[in-house]
């Protein structure tokens, strides 16, 4: 069964250092969503790819988070520098959405941030 | 507030009672989805629906949106050990327009005593 893959699934990381996620969607899924779940909380969309391409980017904070998806595959996340409040689950998923509609989406299974 | 607002925020039943939890939105739902998720992990996709008054199921766990769709409920019958974590409804309120931007509740966490 395909799955949505993410790594590493913990990140131990020191304030003001740098911290980068990876992720692989299923193959041939064209969007992909990266979300931020706070402890206690529902995830919350960062940044969303159709293709190579950014479709949303309105909540994630653009001086520290950076995003890109160069191939239109995988995707990486980056934080620089990292604080304590992005302490958090980071998420990834993926659907076959190739424009607006209803899709089902997938989700990885995390990749869990502790900034100390 | 919350534009998904979940009930109840947490749930403790016996193993094989009933139990129904529900998600309701201030907008029109044009896509729902339940997922489930173990403390820790990624989230499960369970089912997604999309007409209001479309009913679907996945074993014991029985999801509707009902026909204004602005409220689903999930519905599990004689629940298990199996069925604890925490359930979250998820929404496009975009009007169909996003390429599948979800805004979630805050999640219900269910325990299920043996």
């Amino acid at each position: 069964e395909a799955e949505v893959a993410q790594s590493p699934r913990y990140k131990i990381t020191e304030k003001s250092q740098a911290v980068a996620f990876w992720c692989d969607p299923i193959s041939g899924h064209a969007t992909l969503y990266w979300y931020r779940q706070i402890l206690g909380q529902g995830p919350e969309l960062l940044v969303q790819f159709q293709d190579e391409s950014v479709v949303d980017d309105s909540q994630l904070p653009k001086d520290r988070f950076s995003a890109e998806r160069l191939k239109g595959v995988d995707s990486t996340l980056k934080i620089q520098p990292a604080e304590l409040g992005d302490s958090a689950m980071y998420l990834c998923a993926s659907s076959p959405a190739n424009g607006p509609g209803i899709y089902e989406q997938y989700f990885g299974p995390g990749t869990r941030l502790t900034v100390t | 507030s919350q534009e998904l607002e979940q009930s109840p925020q947490s749930l403790i039943v016996q193993e094989g009672k009933n139990l129904t939890i529900n998600c309701t939105s201030s907008k029109t739902l044009y896509g729902l989805y339940w997922y489930k998720q173990k403390y820790g992990e990624g989230l499960i996709f369970l089912m997604m629906l999309q007409k209001g008054g479309e009913e679907k199921s996945h074993e014991k766990i029985t999801a509707k949106l009902d026909e204004k769709k602005q409220q689903s409920s999930l519905h599990i019958t004689a629940s298990q050990p199996s069925h604890a974590g925490i359930y979250l409804c998820g929404a496009d309120l975009s009007g169909g327009t996003s390429y599948g931007k979800l805004t979630f509740g805050q999640g219900t966490i269910l325990t299920v005593h043996p």
